[in-house]
């Protein structure tokens, strides 16, 4: 199995709604990313899990909250968002944190915020 | 900090003609550098990476890329397109487990 498998594919919520992204991989990868990709922009990093632990928040704001329950799965939970987050939100993983070389990304959630 | 520069945002080119599109990065140290493809509204795929070693490498789909120490490049080329290599390209440079993508090039191919 080499798919990283992200839920929802499309998402459509309010400014006062809560609602989680999905992400899980069964490739035995210790690290766990999110990306947020602006149409017709390249993706951009959010955060880096790496053995379950938050190692990279590239200044994102509090209104996205990753969690990483277990190895195999990452969240990121969205509360009280702006039009201006509407994006392809990308998980993607790797063998371990310091080995770039194989980045498996997932098909995205396309989200938008009204 | 890494940079990528794709100097091309779109490129068109008829099916079964050669395809280059260009990348220039900024790092201070030996780089990792990469090619991805996305399709619409889908992830990111890749289609091959450099790391050391021969500068010419190989990889999937009919893809080559060729790293040029000295003028900070790593082209991707392709000899000869088909209909199914129209989507979006993204050069990438690694440091550590950090990405760094360049701007994109969308390929439209013609009939």
């Amino acid at each position: 199995d080499t798919e990283v498998t992200q839920t929802p594919k499309h998402l459509v919520m309010g400014m006062t709604n809560k609602k989680s992204l999905k992400c899980e991989q069964h490739m035995g990868h210790r690290a766990m990313y999110w990306y947020k990709q602006k149409a017709k922009k390249p993706p951009e990093l959010m955060f880096v899990y790496s053995y379950e632990k938050l190692s990279i928040n590239e200044s994102v704001p509090s209104r996205f909250s990753p969690e990483c329950p277990n190895s195999s799965l990452l969240n990121l939970h969205l509360h009280a968002l702006q039009p201006e987050d509407s994006a392809l939100y990308l998980c993607a993983s790797s063998q371990n944190r310091d080995r770039s070389e194989k980045l498996f990304f997932g098909s995205g959630t396309q989200l938008s915020v009204l | 900090a890494q940079s990528v520069t794709q100097p091309d945002i779109h490129i068109t080119v008829s099916e079964g003609a050669s395809l280059e599109l260009r990348c220039n990065y900024s790092y201070g140290a030996t780089p990792y550098l990469f090619w991805y493809v996305q399709s619409p509204g889908q992830g990111l795929q890749l289609l091959l990476k450099y790391f050391s070693g021969d500068t010419l490498v190989q990889g999937i789909k009919g893809f080559e890329a060729e790293f040029k120490r000295s003028q900070s490049s790593f082209n991707l080329r392709k000899p000869s397109v088909h209909w199914s290599d129209a989507a979006e390209y993204f050069c990438a440079v690694g440091a550590g487990n950090k990405l760094t993508f360049g701007g994109g090039t969308r390929v439209l191919v013609k009939p």
